[in-house]
C-alpha cells in the first residue's frame, strides 16, 4: 500500500524550532522527489519545499528561505523538514507529497500534521 | 514570483456543468494539474498534464490549457463534487498553486 505518514506537528512559541518527519511505504522512495505542502487555517495550498530523489537540490519558497532545511534518509524511507525561528503565520497543515514525474503532479499525499505557533 | 489566479467560488445545479479557470502568464506553455480537496481532507489529484485523468477519476471530469488559461470542467456534476478544487503549475522547480475555488452544488 502507497502511503506517506508525517509526524512531529504540535504547538510551538514563536522563535522556537519543530522537526516534522515523512515516512513512505509502498513505493520506491529513493526514486521521487519530494516536497512538503502547506495549509494554513481555512486558507488554500501553498508549496513549501522540494528535495531531489538523491537530496543533491534543493528548493524553497521565499516564505520559508533561510529558515526551514528540508532533508531526507533513502535508507530509511523518510523525509524531514526542520523548521526553525517559527513565526505565526507558520501555523498550517503540513503536507507530505510525492511528485511523479510522468505526471508532473503530486500523486501521493500524506494525511497531514497541523503545526501551531503561538505564544 | 509565479502566480495563479482562480474564482473563489462556482455554484451549479446537480446534473449542470461547472467550468473553473485558472489564469497565469503563458500558463499554456506549462502543465497544468487540478486537485480537488474536501473538508478534513488531504488533496486528490483529479487533473494531471493539463487534461489526463488519473485512474479511478470519473470521465465527467476534464481539463483544457491553452494561452493563459486553463480549465477543469465537470459535467453532470454531482453532490459529492462538491469541493475546493486548486489548480497547480512548475515554475522552474517551485511548485506554484492557484488561489482556489470552492464549488457548491446547489
Amino acid at each position: 500500500q502507497v502511503q506517506l505518514v508525517e509526524s512531529g506537528g504540535g504547538v510551538v512559541q514563536p522563535g522556537r524550532s519543530l522537526r516534522l518527519t515523512c515516512a513512505a511505504s509502498g513505493f520506491t522512495f529513493s526514486s521521487y522527489g519530494m516536497h512538503w505542502v502547506r495549509q494554513a487555517p481555512g486558507k488554500g495550498l501553498e508549496w513549501v519545499t522540494l528535495i531531489w530523489y538523491d537530496g543533491s537540490r534543493k528548493y524553497y519558497a521565499d516564505s520559508v528561505k533561510g529558515r526551514f532545511t528540508i532533508s531526507r534518509d533513502n535508507s530509511k524511507n523518510t523525509q524531514y523538514l526542520q523548521m526553525d525561528s517559527l513565526r505565526a503565520e507558520d501555523t498550517a497543515v503540513y503536507y507530505c507529497a510525492s511528485r511523479n514525474e510522468l505526471l508532473h503532479a503530486f500523486d501521493i499525499w500524506g494525511q497531514g500534521t497541523m503545526v501551531t505557533v503561538s505564544s | 514570483s509565479y502566480e495563479l489566479i482562480q474564482p473563489p467560488s462556482v455554484s451549479v445545479s446537480p446534473g449542470q456543468t461547472a467550468s473553473i479557470t485558472c489564469s497565469g502568464d503563458k500558463l499554456g506553455d506549462k502543465y497544468t494539474c487540478w486537485y480537488q480537496q474536501k473538508p478534513g481532507q488531504s488533496p486528490v489529484l483529479v487533473i494531471y498534464r493539463d487534461s489526463e485523468r488519473p485512474s479511478g477519476i470519473p470521465e465527467r471530469f476534464s481539463g483544457s490549457n491553452s494561452g493563459n488559461t486553463a480549465t477543469l470542467t465537470i459535467s453532470g456534476t454531482q453532490a459529492m463534487d462538491e469541493a475546493d478544487y486548486y489548480c497547480q503549475a512548475w515554475d522552474s522547480n517551485t511548485g506554484v498553486f492557484g488561489t482556489g475555488t470552492k464549488v457548491t452544488v446547489l
